[in-house]
């Protein structure tokens, strides 16, 4: 079955500091994967997507995410974090093209020190 | 324009219980999910409705769960006999096309505490 693993349940890094929170899968085939954050208090949004292509993609708010197959991974970077972009950060992985149904990871706190 | 809606946004209820989740879609959107938020499990899957296609209720942790979608746009999820295992939030997305590619639509969720 299709999985994701966040290995970091919580981060904290300074304002201004580079950040790369870890997502890897499990998954046969070429899988579709996302980042989501949720603010406190917000709903989910999504950050970025991957489906094919080139490996390295841009989101909104800076972030970048770099798809790796042969490490099985999809990190989610950015170059310097702002105290705003402190949340919960969700990798997910859609098993199938035509439903849209997302397993989720189990989400990575970021904490931003001023 | 509006986004997804969800009510209750707090439910506190008593263990056995039944209570029921309301999710407004986006006007338009014929894809509706319903995901669930608890502490230790993560953001799971629960049921999926496209149109008048038969939902994918591969999620749905229990028989006590259920749920359905009348007229293909406002969606109930009905927890029968709640448990305290069942405290978590419950989230509710819509999107235009059930597609991967196409960006689901998150509501605020309902937090659902079982006593």
């Amino acid at each position: 079955a299709q999985s994701v693993t966040q290995p970091d349940i919580h981060i904290t890094v300074s304002e201004g500091a580079s950040l790369e929170l870890r997502c890897n899968y499990s998954y046969g085939a070429t899988p579709y994967l996302f980042w989501y954050v949720q603010s406190p208090g917000q709903g989910l949004q999504l950050l970025l997507k991957y489906f094919s292509g080139d490996t390295l993609v841009q989101g909104i708010k800076g972030f970048e995410a770099e798809f790796k197959r042969s490490q099985s991974s999809f990190n989610l970077r950015k170059p310097s974090v702002h105290w705003s972009d402190a949340a919960e950060y969700f990798c997910a992985v859609s098993p199938t093209s035509n439903t849209g149904k997302l397993i989720f990871g189990q989400g990575t706190t970021l904490q931003v020190k001023p | 324009g509006a986004g997804v809606s969800q009510s209750p946004s707090n439910k506190v209820t008593e263990k056995g219980k039944d209570v029921e989740l309301r999710c407004d879609p986006i006007s338009g959107h014929t894809a509706l999910y319903w995901y669930r938020q608890s502490l230790g499990q993560g953001l799971e899957f629960l049921i999926y409705f496209q149109g008048n296609s038969a939902p994918d209720k591969s999620g749905l942790p229990s028989d006590r769960f259920s749920a359905e979608r009348t007229g293909g746009s406002v969606s109930t999820l009905t927890i029968q006999r709640t448990q305290q295992e069942d405290s978590a939030v419950y989230l509710c997305a819509s999107s235009p096309k059930p597609r991967v590619s196409v960006e689901q639509y998150f509501g605020p969720g309902t937090r659902l505490t079982v006593t």
